[in-house]
């Protein structure tokens, strides 16, 4: 069974534009949790989607937002982005919502200008 | 904030011998506990986790143990190898999201 993948690997932007992350599931999860990592913050919790849905979101601006598809594929939106925002991005898949175990990709590296 | 505090930092060890590393959290609602280990340029990758109605779980040199009355968790490597290298990460389900510890870089000298 395939892993959690997740595009682009790496992207380079510059500050003020915005970004686009694709995260694809292990086949059957139909939740997708969203974290940041950086060397001065850890792991941070950026969002969850189960069904399509948001279900929990973490601390960050608005300027971070998510979707899911019926597919259970999810996309996270950064816009306006800031030097700060450079970090990896982890997409973690699990069956359900709730405590279930989670999957994680190999992440996004956004590296902002 | 951080609600999961994760000990040491850094750990030393020579090949053979045991690790452990230990977490605290905060809430004693939580109820599950995972660890992840991170190589260079990789997602962190699920190795042991714990629920809370129990207290050891074992998986050949990995195991962990849980006190839910003193509200922590340790991971526990033994007959360490080089190749166990890596960042490791406790996590503990709080409020509707996991929260993570801040890792352990294990360094197994050979």
């Amino acid at each position: 069974k395939a892993g959690v993948t997740q595009t682009p690997r790496y992207l380079i932007k510059t500050r003020g534009q915005q970004v686009t992350l694709s995260c694809s599931p292990i086949s059957g999860h139909r939740s997708v949790s969203w974290y940041q990592q950086t060397p001065g913050q850890g792991l941070q919790f950026l969002f969850e989607y189960f069904s399509e849905t948001q279900r929990n979101k973490g601390n960050f601006p608005g300027r971070f937002s998510g979707r899911q598809f019926s597919n259970s594929r999810s996309e996270m939106n950064v816009s306006t982005l800031e030097l700060g925002d450079s970090a990896l991005y982890l997409c973690a898949s699990s069956r359900g919502q709730g405590g279930e175990t989670q999957y994680f990709g190999p992440g996004t590296r956004l590296l902002v200008l | 904030g951080e609600n999961v505090e994760q000990h040491p930092s850094t750990l030393s060890v020579q090949e053979g011998d045991s690790a452990v590393i230990k977490c605290t959290y905060s809430d004693s609602a939580s109820n599950y506990f995972p660890w992840y280990k991170q190589e260079l340029g990789k997602g962190p990758q699920l190795i042991i986790d714990i629920r809370s109605n129990v207290g050891e779980k074992k998986d050949q040199r990995i195991a962990v143990t849980l006190n839910k009355t003193a509200k922590h968790f340790s991971l526990h490597i033994t007959e360490t190898q080089p190749e166990d290298s890596a960042v490791y990460f406790c996590a503990a389900w709080l409020n509707n999201d996991m929260r993570f510890g801040a890792g352990t870089r294990l360094t197994v000298k050979p």
